[in-house]
Formats: structure tokens, C-alpha cells, sequence
């Protein structure tokens, strides 16, 4: 079957660095994007990887490895405004994503 | 420049009735796809279309139903609402339709009230 594995829910402080790991298991792997949602908003794009490695935009950064099936997105200087819910999603050739469950990320003064 | 657009924001429907969701793309963009939120759980793949052409359909029953128009801009359709219909309906838009590097737009959503 297709699945993708994230935890629920991490907590941290602010100024600290979070990693969230997705694990995979799908057909028709393109890429690995990461999106993030404040309650009762739009996801919005963070980052996406289609080749294995690391890829940095500002605070946030994405790694992937397809050998292992396996990404994170890690979030530094963490700030109040950082704490929502995040999602790794699949994408195929076509654009299509399949979504994760979400990791909340709570940020705590 | 407007983003992705949808209509309405908020609605409640009865049991058994239908509904119909709208969206307009990014401007130049061709491809739009819809997803279903329920609270509590990532985004679930219903529909995309390309070209006015359907690309691929979810794991939905054929009580949903979707168009794309000349303008690109799409309609959802489900008949025959269920309370498990209750979600937020998203639509992402995106330039081609293949993720080469593109992001994908997401609108704000319509929040569907089955009761």
C-alpha cells in the first residue's frame, strides 16, 4: 500500500532547531514537498526535493533520500509564528500529491 | 496578482443535498487540482484536470464529480451529501501540471457543513 509516516506532534522553544521525519512507501515517486497550515488556512509550499540532499531556503531546510525512502524538514530559529502543522506530501510526474497526517509544531516561549 | 480563488468560503448543505464548489486558477495556470481536509488530517486527492482533460481521480465514489472550463477555472460537484462529506475542500493550482520543480498553489478553501 502508500503510506507516509510522520510524528503527531513535536513541542520546542523558541530559538530552537525541529526536525520532522516523513518516511514513505508509494508508487510513482517524483519528489518530496513540505507544506505548512495554520489553523483554518491554505497549506502553503515550503520546500521541495526531487534528488537526494539537502535544500536550504532561509530558516527552513528539506533533505531527502530515496534510497531510504526517507525525508526531513528542519526548521531553525524557531519563532511563535512557526507553530502550525506541517506535511511531507509525495508527488508524481503529474503533480499530484499525496499527503502525510501532519506534525503539529507547537512553539513555546 | 489575485492567487488561487474559491467559492464559497463557508456553506452548510443537508443530508442528501448537492453541492457545487468553485475555482479559479492562478492566472496562466492550466492545471487545478481538488483535495479534501478533514479536521484533524492531511490533504486527500480527488481530482486533477489538465487541459480541461481529467489527469486522475482519488479514491472518491462517483457521488464527486469535477469539471475544468475553457478559462481553467473548475467546479466540484457531490451529490448526495453525507455527513462524512464535512471537510475542507481545497483546489491547488499549478503552471503545467507536472511537478518539475513547480510549486503548487493552494486556494483558502471552502468549508463544507454537512448537517
Amino acid at each position: 500500500g502508500q503510506s507516509l509516516e510522520q510524528p503527531s506532534e513535536v513541542t520546542a522553544v523558541e530559538g530552537a532547531i525541529v526536525q520532522i521525519n516523513c518516511t514513505y512507501q508509494t508508487s510513482g515517486f517524483y519528489g518530496l514537498s513540505w507544506y505548512q497550515q495554520h489553523d483554518g488556512g491554505a497549506p502553503t509550499f515550503l520546500s521541495y526535493n526531487a534528488l537526494d540532499g539537502l535544500e536550504e531556503t532561509g530558516r527552513f531546510s528539506s533533505f531527502l533520500s530515496r534510497s531510504d525512502s526517507y525525508g526531513y524538514l528542519l526548521l531553525q530559529e524557531l519563532q511563535m509564528k512557526d507553530s502550525a502543522s506541517y506535511f511531507c506530501a509525495v508527488t508524481d510526474s503529474w503533480g499530484k500529491l499525496q499527503f502525510g497526517s501532519g506534525t503539529q509544531v507547537v512553539v513555546t516561549p | 496578482d489575485a492567487g488561487v480563488t474559491q467559492s464559497p468560503t463557508h456553506l452548510i448543505k443537508t443530508r442528501g443535498q448537492h453541492v457545487t464548489l468553485r475555482c479559479s486558477p492562478i492566472s496562466g495556470h492550466k492545471s487545478v487540482s481538488w483535495y479534501q481536509q478533514v479536521l484533524g488530517q492531511g490533504p486527500q486527492f480527488i481530482f486533477q484536470y489538465y487541459e480541461k482533460e481529467e489527469r486522475g481521480r482519488g479514491n472518491f465514489p462517483d457521488r464527486f464529480s469535477a469539471r475544468q472550463f475553457p478559462n481553467y477555472s473548475s467546479e466540484l460537484n457531490v451529490n448526495a451529501l453525507l455527513l462524512g462529506d464535512s471537510a475542507l475542500y481545497l483546489c491547488a493550482s499549478s503552471l503545467e501540471g507536472g511537478h518539475s520543480g513547480n510549486t503548487i498553489y493552494f486556494g483558502e478553501g471552502s468549508w463544507l457543513t454537512v448537517v
